[in-house]
């Protein structure tokens, strides 16, 4: 069983309309979770964090997060153009320090003008 | 610069030769991480440095593999004896606890 499992896609959504992007993850003792936002050729930025069950909002950012599900979403609204990028999940690594990730391989999300 | 710097940005050598990766962390971040990335994949996680601690090696995929940091500041990667499957692209991050911050990556390619 991966660790961290997301939809590659690519998702294609319209511009200005909410883009919603999901994450499963395996290990029951994972505490924080991350989304990064991936242009291609450069590297991770970290856009998101969220270490307890509900919403957090930055923005046109909302991370969701469900321990008892096991997933954490991450919903953009108004989508824009500059949006189009593969957005990683992480989880912390069982093991790997206070701050060690597993990283899911990303979707591919792409904003539609 | 604020951020985390590595050097160089791309490297091209030929298999079976030596390569050293440099990562400059975020001025007073005691974590270190090596992750590297292939074409269409996701990050691997390599190796951990934290603090003083004994560095968690779990990740490096063979002995070719090594690393240090030194003075609980600058980090160096070697690969030994390239081979063509160790090129990617090799990401170092640091950390203070809340989230890992990328640096700009160093392109290998072993041709």
């Amino acid at each position: 069983q991966k660790e961290v499992e997301q939809n590659s896609g690519p998702l294609s959504v319209p511009e200005g309309a909410i883009a919603s992007l999901n994450c499963t993850y395996s290990d029951r003792g994972s505490q924080s979770f991350f989304w990064y936002r991936q242009y291609s050729g450069k590297s991770p930025e970290l856009i998101m964090s969220i270490y307890s069950n509900g919403d957090k909002e930055d923005g046109r950012f909302t991370a969701q997060l469900n321990k008892a599900s096991q997933y954490v979403s991450l919903l953009i609204r108004d989508s824009q153009p500059s949006d189009s990028a593969t957005y990683l999940c992480a989880v912390n690594r069982p093991g790997g320090g206070a701050d060690g990730l597993t990283f899911g391989k990303g979707t591919h999300l792409i904003i539609q003008p | 610069g604020a951020g985390v710097s590595q050097s160089p940005s791309n490297k091209v050598t030929e298999k079976g030769k030596d390569v050293e990766l440099r990562c400059d962390p975020i001025s007073g971040h005691t974590a270190l991480y090596w992750y590297r990335q292939s074409l269409g994949q996701g990050l691997e996680f390599l190796i951990y440095f934290q603090g003083n601690s004994a560095p968690d090696k779990s990740g490096l995929p063979s002995d070719r593999f090594s690393a240090e940091r030194t003075g609980g500041s600058v980090s160096t990667l070697t690969i030994q004896r390239t081979q063509q499957e160790d090129s990617a692209v090799y990401l170092c991050a640091s950390s203070l606890g809340r989230g890992l911050f990328f640096g700009p990556g160093t392109r290998l390619t072993v041709l």
